[in-house]
């Protein structure tokens, strides 16, 4: 049973191009969560998503961050511009959507801006 | 506003002794206290997890202790070992799935 499988595992960009991190969640599971860990620091949520919906963006920043979990294929997390303090670990969790279930993360995309 | 309050930020104890993290939230719509276990380099991994309608529950040398009335909730690890160097993340869930995670505590075990 495939957990939740995230894409690429460590990606290098430079200033101002762009970075998508993709995120397959575990099979059953309909719901997808974004969040971003800085070094030394805790899990900042992101953005909360159902197939073709978002549940809440509160966690987003309002420019060059957007995310989409299609009707087939993996969710995306798109950064465009990329910036230095845009360097972070950024893991995908996802859940059955059911409440009070957990929610399984990903082994995380270390994304580095030089 | 951090929702979930994570005490300490970091904490060394010696083998063989007991690890304790301590949360505390204030919101009473939570209903689900789940803990993560992180290793470097990887993601969060759950760990154990309680609901409000006990006080305790235990899996092995982790228990969690829960007292609705303080809104607090800690992690016991009980004869810690240095494999259980990590950083643990407790969170708060609400109705509709959203987790707020603590900020961490760092975890070192000297052997």
């Amino acid at each position: 049973n495939a957990g939740v499988m995230q894409n690429p595992r460590h990606l290098v960009r430079r200033r101002g191009q762009e970075a998508r991190l993709r995120c397959s969640p575990m099979k059953g599971h309909s719901h997808v969560y974004w969040y971003r860990q800085l070094p030394e620091e805790g899990l900042k949520f992101m953005v909360y998503l159902q197939k073709e919906n978002i549940i809440d963006e509160s966690g987003m920043p309002k420019e060059r961050f957007s995310a989409e979990f299609p009707k087939e294929g993996p969710s995306i997390l798109r950064i465009q511009q990329v910036v230095r303090g845009d360097s972070a670990a950024y893991f995908c969790a996802s859940s059955p959507g059911l409440s009070g279930n957990t929610i399984y993360f990903g082994e995380g995309s270390w994304l580095t801006v030089v | 506003q951090q929702q979930v309050k994570q005490s300490p930020q970091s904490l060394i104890v010696q083998k063989g002794g007991i690890s304790i993290i301590n949360c505390a939230y204030e919101n009473t719509a939570f209903d689900y206290f789940p803990w993560y276990q992180q290793f470097p380099g990887k993601g969060p991994a759950l760990l154990i997890a309680i609901r409000p309608d006990v006080s305790e529950k235990k899996e092995g040398r982790f228990t969690i202790s829960f007292n609705k009335s303080a809104k607090q909730f800690s992690l016991h690890i009980m004869d810690s070992q240095p494999g259980d160097s990590a950083t643990y993340f407790c969170a708060a869930v609400a109705t509709g799935n959203q987790f707020y995670f603590g900020t961490g505590t760092s975890l070192t075990v000297i052997p």
